[in-house]
């Protein structure tokens, strides 16, 4: 069974850069036939797409973000990370790691989920 | 960005009950629509993608239907467990975005 698992800092301070990692087990991150992605969640709110990498590299970033944020995969670890800058208080929110499953050619959907991990901006 | 509008943004039903959420998109979006639904304290659970189909493992009692700007999920009998906010998300276009959510409580 597919597991993901965030970790990272819990508190950042405002204008730091946050990093996280999403480490997968029970299944390979290098596989052509599936991606990543990063998605978060402020306190009480909806759901917010933060970016994609696919296996040959390639990145996708939501364009509100995309000056900030910088997501990559370490094959040899079975890992996927996020790196975000200039931290605000905009920021706080649960950050979740996830699979992208591809279906007809164009559309995919994120079918397994980390638990997510809670990140306060706060001096 | 593609503008996902989910009604009603909440609603109280009963074990039983036949429950439909409606999304609606800004653009054309074909069928490239999932929902997903979310228990405190959980991550998002995908429970159809394609507009239609069920991912594997949900329940039958979950259905999804539409194409292009309006798109339904129904729960023909609710069940204790159904109660949970729900979302739909496009992922036809970058960025891909998440509607405001719809939360299903108890009657």
């Amino acid at each position: 069974q597919l597991q993901l698992q965030e970790s990272g800092p819990g508190l950042v301070k405002p204008s730091e850069t946050l990093s996280l990692t999403c480490t997968v087990s029970g299944g390979s991150i290098s596989s052509n036939t599936h991606y990543w992605g990063w998605i978060r969640q402020a306190p009480g709110k909806g759901l917010e797409w933060i970016g994609s990498i696919y296996y040959s590299g390639t990145t996708y970033y939501n364009p509100s973000l995309k000056s900030r944020v910088t997501i990559s995969v370490d094959t040899s670890k079975n890992q996927l990370s996020l790196k975000l800058s200039s931290m605000t208080a905009a920021d706080t929110a649960l950050y979740y790691c996830a699979r992208l499953r591809q279906y007809q050619l164009r559309g995919d959907c994120f079918d397994y989920w980390g638990q997510g991990t809670l990140v306060t901006v706060s001096s | 960005d593609i503008q996902m509008t989910q009604s009603p943004s909440s609603l109280s039903a009963s074990v039983g009950d036949r429950v439909t959420i409606t999304c609606r998109t800004s653009q054309n979006i074909n069928n490239f629509l999932n929902w997903y639904h979310q228990k405190p304290g959980k991550a998002p659970k995908l429970l159809i993608y394609a507009a239609s189909s069920l991912q594997g493992g949900v329940p039958s009692r979950f259905s999804g239907s539409g194409s292009g700007t309006d798109f339904t999920l129904t729960i023909s009998s609710l069940q204790p467990e159904d109660f949970a906010t729900y979302y739909c998300q496009q992922s036809y276009n970058i960025p891909q975005t998440f509607g405001q959510g719809t939360k299903v409580e108890i009657k």
